[in-house]
Parts: C-alpha cells; structure tokens; sequence
C-alpha cells in the first residue's frame, strides 16, 4: 500500500496541458526530493523528472515538476498521442527508511 | 552506455526456489546503489530494497524484508534477488535501477528491461 497518493487517471485534448499530483507527508515528500517515472504500456519505467525539478538529458520541457509542502506536481504541456502512459512520483520516506512509489496514474488523450 | 540486463522470464511452482540477476555495464558498478522494483499484474511500482555492490550494505522496504535476498557479485558487475519459497503471490515483474546519487540524493537514472516472474502450480 502506497503512501504517496496521485489521482487514477486524468485525461486532455492533444496540444493541451495535464497536472498530476502527488501527495505524501513530511516523512517522504516534506523532507526529500521527489522524482518521476514514465511507463509506457509494456515498457520499463523512465526516469522523467529529478531532485523535483529537474530534467535528464533527452527529456524535453514540455516536461516539468514542482514541490510545496508535502505534495509535489508533474506538469505536462502540449499533450501528445505519444505521451499516453502511466506516470509515477517517488521519493525516500524517511520513517520507513525505504524508498516509496505513488499510487500511479495514467494519462489519456481525449 | 549504461546498460542493465536482466535474466529471463521465469516460470516457477510455489515451494521452489529462484535468482534473478541484474548486469550493469558502461559505468562504476562498485560506486552505485542498485535497486529492485516489483510490478504485480495491472498494479503500481514497489519499491523492494537497495544494494551497494561496493560493500554489500543492503536495505530492505518493511514488505520485503525476510521475503527475499537481496545480493552482488561485483567481480562480474551483477546484482541478484533471490526467494527461498515462491508464492503465488511472488507472481510479477521486477526491475532492476541504477540509484544515482549526489550530496545524499538519490534516484533512479537507469532501468533494466524487467524480468516476469510467474509462480504456478
């Protein structure tokens, strides 16, 4: 059982922008970075966003992330067929001494 | 380039026992943590634990521990997890990360391709 919780699924018009959410406490999200993963259908996870802002080589700007307080943000901007995956936040959670996923969700075009 | 290869699928009864491996190349194996994930059927990503091949420090996430080993032989840059006794339950996909980490913060940069693990009788 996750303790990051993100919405199911959220879902926009291609070319328009979608947010996905990500909440934790101040174990995890609160007091650690935050990354996030991209899964495309039947693929491994990719490394999106780092350190709760930044963005890996080869990843373009339409990606972004943002944190405040307990809840962190990914933010997709011209929204492509292409982008249609799961997505996932992820961060330390330091009373668990464990690293922690949230909850997952899938972004659809409409 | 990096690189992680997992081994491959598996298909196992419940009572037996399993390793599944990890290769990394194209970096310093010994100076990063490595990590593994489990992906059961249609769900979410969990994290398992962690090891550091230059030492063996190994950390488990409260569910795993006790359930599976965690291990590395860094002589050939490879890490391991391992089960005593499959369940049914053990049936899933599990990747294995590279766990970059600067100034004390980590995450995962590099994924191996994921090996399916199914447990049946």
């Amino acid at each position: 059982q996750s303790v990051l919780t993100q919405p199911p699924s959220v879902s926009a018009a291609p070319g328009q922008k979608v947010t996905i959410s990500c909440s934790g406490s101040s174990s995890n999200i609160g007091n650690n970075y935050v990354s996030w993963y991209q899964q495309l259908p039947g693929t491994a996870p990719k490394l999106l966003i780092y350190e709760n802002n930044k963005r890996p080589s080869g990843i373009p700007d339409r990606f972004s992330g943002s944190k405040s307080g307990t809840s962190a943000t990914l933010g997709i901007t011209g929204l492509q067929t292409g982008d249609e995956a799961d997505y996932y936040c992820g961060t330390w959670d330091s009373s668990l001494s464990a690293g922690v996923f949230g909850t997952g969700t899938k972004v659809t075009d409409l | 380039e990096v690189q992680l290869v997992q081994s491959g699928a598996e298909v196992k009864k419940p009572g037996e026992s399993l390793k599944i491996s990890c290769k990394g190349s194209g970096y310093s194996f010994t100076t990063h943590w490595i990590g593994w994930v489990r992906q059961m059927p249609g769900k979410g990503l969990e994290w398992m634990g962690i090891i550091y091949p230059g030492d063996s420090d190994t950390r488990y996430s409260p569910s795993s521990q006790g359930q599976v080993t965690i291990s590395v032989d860094k002589s050939i840059s490879t890490a391991y997890l391992q089960w005593s006794s499959l369940k049914a339950s053990d049936t899933a996909m599990y990747y294995c990360a590279r766990r970059h980490c600067t100034n004390g913060v980590c995450h995962k940069d590099y994924w191996g391709q994921g090996t399916l693990v199914t447990v049946s009788s």
